[in-house]
């Protein structure tokens, strides 16, 4: 069965620091791009950042860049998010999804781990 | 960057009714050069993870049913439920994957009048 699984979520101050943790099974992951999407309390979904199947290319949200790093482990087949500098606004849920193909729709989704930044 | 726009915000329909959403992005996520449209529909049913619904603008993903279909391209484009059932609740959105970022509508609520 195709599968994400995140975890890593929790409750942080702002200014703090959190790392996300998406597991991969049932699919050939080192082969997809994958991406990291949140929706936040109230809001609609927000993509927030992609990177490549080899790791080599990264892209952001004008809102995270500087403060969040994607990278993605294909021997362990593990996506990870580090956030950096979080802040009250960074709280969500947020979810990996896995490309369809190369610049594809999103096909796959994770259930979700939510952030909170609060003091 | 590409602003999508939905219309309606929230949307209430009599079960066996047809919904009609719409989403409009600010430029054209239509390819050239394989003639296709980089725009996808997703629904969120409450505390649950996304679910693709339509892509390329027009091609149901599988599994999902035939009363769910998508037109439009270029800028505009329509996701049409006939016959609408209870279990199409859900906030539905738009997203093009045509450049970076990919943006999402602000999404569209569907309720049972």
């Amino acid at each position: 069965e195709v599968q994400l699984l995140e975890s890593g979520g929790g409750v942080v101050q702002p200014g703090g620091s959190l790392r996300l943790s998406c597991a991969a099974s049932g699919f050939t992951f080192s082969s997809y791009a994958m991406n990291w999407v949140r929706l936040a309390p109230g809001k609609g979904l927000e993509w927030v950042s992609g990177i490549s199947d080899n790791g080599r290319r990264t892209v952001y949200a004008d809102s995270v860049k500087g403060r969040f790093t994607i990278s993605r482990d294909n021997s362990k087949n593990t996506l990870y998010l580090q956030m950096n500098s979080l802040r009250a606004e960074d709280t969500a849920v947020y979810y990996c999804a896995k490309d369809q193909w190369l610049d594809g729709a999103f096909d796959i989704w994770g259930q979700g781990t939510m952030v909170t930044v609060s003091s | 960057d590409i602003v999508m726009t939905q219309s309606p915000d929230s949307l209430a329909v009599s079960l066996g009714e047809r919904a009609t959403i719409n989403c409009k992005s600010s430029q054209s996520v239509l390819y050239s050069s394989n003639n296709k449209n980089y725009l996808a529909w997703y629904q969120q049913k409450p505390g649950q993870p996304p679910k693709l619904v339509i892509y390329w603008a027009s091609i149901r993903e599988s599994g999902v049913p035939d009363r769910f279909s998508g037109s439009g391209s270029g800028t505009d484009f329509t996701l049409t439920i006939n016959s609408l059932q209870a279990e199409d609740v859900a906030v539905y959105y738009c997203q093009q994957h045509y450049s970076s970022p990919h943006t999402f509508g602000q999404g569209t609520k569907l309720e049972i009048k």
